[in-house]
């Protein structure tokens, strides 16, 4: 069974552009966590989603940031107008249900703005 | 808020030599504890789990008990071996079930060598 698949492994943008990052949830899991790593610090949660529904995005900023789970598709966080502070690990987890003690996290996504 | 706070690595060790690594969290009521492991290139993986106070978490020789009356949670492997050289991440999950997202230590990195 794949794991939690994330992509790209590595993203390179400039300030001002788009970055997309793609989540593929374990096979059977409609729970979907995003976090974020930035250099020298722990995992910041920033949104939980199910299939089409946004349960909780307490920790997403309040502009240039959104996400989505589609009924089909992988997850996709997307960031707008890049800036350097940005740039980080994006980790993405998936659970089968509602609760929080079996997440399988992702490899994570490394995105670094110029 | 919740919060977890964790020893700063590296931690560098021989191989066979006993491991500790500190973890100190504060949150409200009875949280549940987690010891998470990320190996070079891969995501996290959970490594263990506590959730009430004296349960003793265990995997692959390493434990970490749920002390609430020092709100801890080290973890401990009386003799590391070379393939455990990761980071180690301690985490907590919020008591309730309102907010499913989990709280993260900064990470400490173990490098054993042989």
């Amino acid at each position: 069974n794949a794991g939690v698949m994330q992509n790209p492994r590595h993203l390179v943008r400039r300030r001002g552009q788009e970055a997309r990052l793609r989540c593929s949830p374990m096979k059977g899991h409609s729970h979907v966590y995003w976090y974020r790593q930035l250099p020298e610090e722990g995992l910041k949660f920033m949104v939980y989603l199910q299939k089409e529904n946004i349960i909780d995005e307490s920790g997403m900023p309040k502009e240039r940031f959104s996400a989505e789970f589609p009924k089909e598709g992988p997850s996709i966080l997307r960031i707008q107008q890049v800036v350097r502070g940005d740039s980080a690990a994006y980790f993405c987890a998936s659970s089968p249900g509602t609760t929080n003690e079996k997440l399988f996290f992702g490899s994570g996504t490394q995105l670094s703005v110029l | 808020g919740n919060s977890v706070t964790q020893m700063e690595g590296p931690v560098t060790l021989s191989e066979e030599a006993f491991l500790t690594i500190n973890c100190t969290y504060t949150a409200t009521g009875y949280p549940s504890l987690f010891w998470y492991v990320q190996y070079p290139g891969e995501g996290l993986q959970l490594l263990l789990k506590a959730t009430k106070a004296d349960d003793k978490g265990s995997n692959k020789g390493f434990e970490a008990t749920y002390r609430k009356e020092t709100t801890s949670f080290h973890l401990e492997k009386g003799s590391v071996q070379v393939s455990d050289s990761a980071v180690y991440f301690c985490a907590l999950a919020p008591a309730g079930t309102g907010r499913r997202a989990l709280t993260f230590g900064s990470g400490t990195r173990l490098q054993v060598q042989p």
